[in-house]
């Protein structure tokens, strides 16, 4: 079974300023999944990889597949990007959820 | 397109009552799942169909949870008799088949939950 380890689990940042959000896990996998869940619930897909880097608007992934591990990046941030972003793995046994990282950016 | 649709988006129950949760996956999307998010917890998966078939359901907590998928369209679960501990937000995701899209086919597209309280 996949361990999926998040970091921070908190993450309270000023606007502006540049975010990093980590995931690890501990088997090999097919695809790494970051969504991001607002306040109020609804969950969206922001990326699904499998090697490199992905780049929407401020938003940047990354994945190191040798290393087991995953990046979320938000450029320039804003109180609008304040949500839970939650990384899931997909292996042999479909997908494996973080426990998500909650993020505040205050204006 | 229509995204993936949940209803109801809330619901308060007592305990041992019933409680039927609905999911509309996007059309023509063969997969879809169900999920649950417990308070503090992480995002649990519940059960898998493909078409109107069960492909996996080793989430499904015990046998007061039931799920269906008449006609492989809309799914529905239900809780009967609910308990305290199935409190939470279910989650319905859908995606295509990859057999047939690739890695894209990968790629699930989550409605907005039903948060289920049980009291």
């Amino acid at each position: 079974k996949n361990e999926v380890e998040q970091s921070p689990q908190n993450l309270t940042a000023q606007e502006g300023e540049f975010i990093t959000i980590n995931c690890s896990y501990s088997v090999g996998i097919s695809a790494l999944h970051w969504l991001q869940q607002h306040p109020g619930g609804g969950i969206v897909s922001l990326f699904m990889l499998s090697s490199g880097k992905k780049k929407h608007g401020r938003l940047i992934a990354t994945i190191n597949i040798q290393e087991k591990h995953s990046s979320l990046h938000i450029t320039a941030s804003h109180p609008r990007d304040s949500a839970v972003y939650i990384c899931a793995v997909r292996g042999a046994d479909g997908l494996t959820f973080g426990k998500g990282t909650h993020l505040i950016i205050q204006p | 397109e229509a995204g993936v649709t949940q209803f109801p988006s809330h619901s308060v129950i007592e305990k041992g009552q019933t409680v039927t949760l609905r999911c509309d996956p996007i059309s023509g999307h063969d997969n879809l799942y169900w999920y649950r998010r417990v308070m503090g917890k992480e995002i649990k998966f519940l059960l898998h169909f493909v078409k109107e078939s069960k492909q996996d359901e080793s989430g499904m907590p015990n046998n007061r949870f039931l799920a269906e998928r008449t006609g492989g369209t809309y799914s529905t679960l239900k809780v009967q008799p609910a308990e305290l501990e199935d409190s939470g937000v279910y989650f319905c995701a859908s995606s295509q088949d990859p057999s047939s899209t690739g890695l894209k086919g990968y790629e699930q597209y989550f409605g907005p939950g039903t948060r289920l309280t049980v009291t």
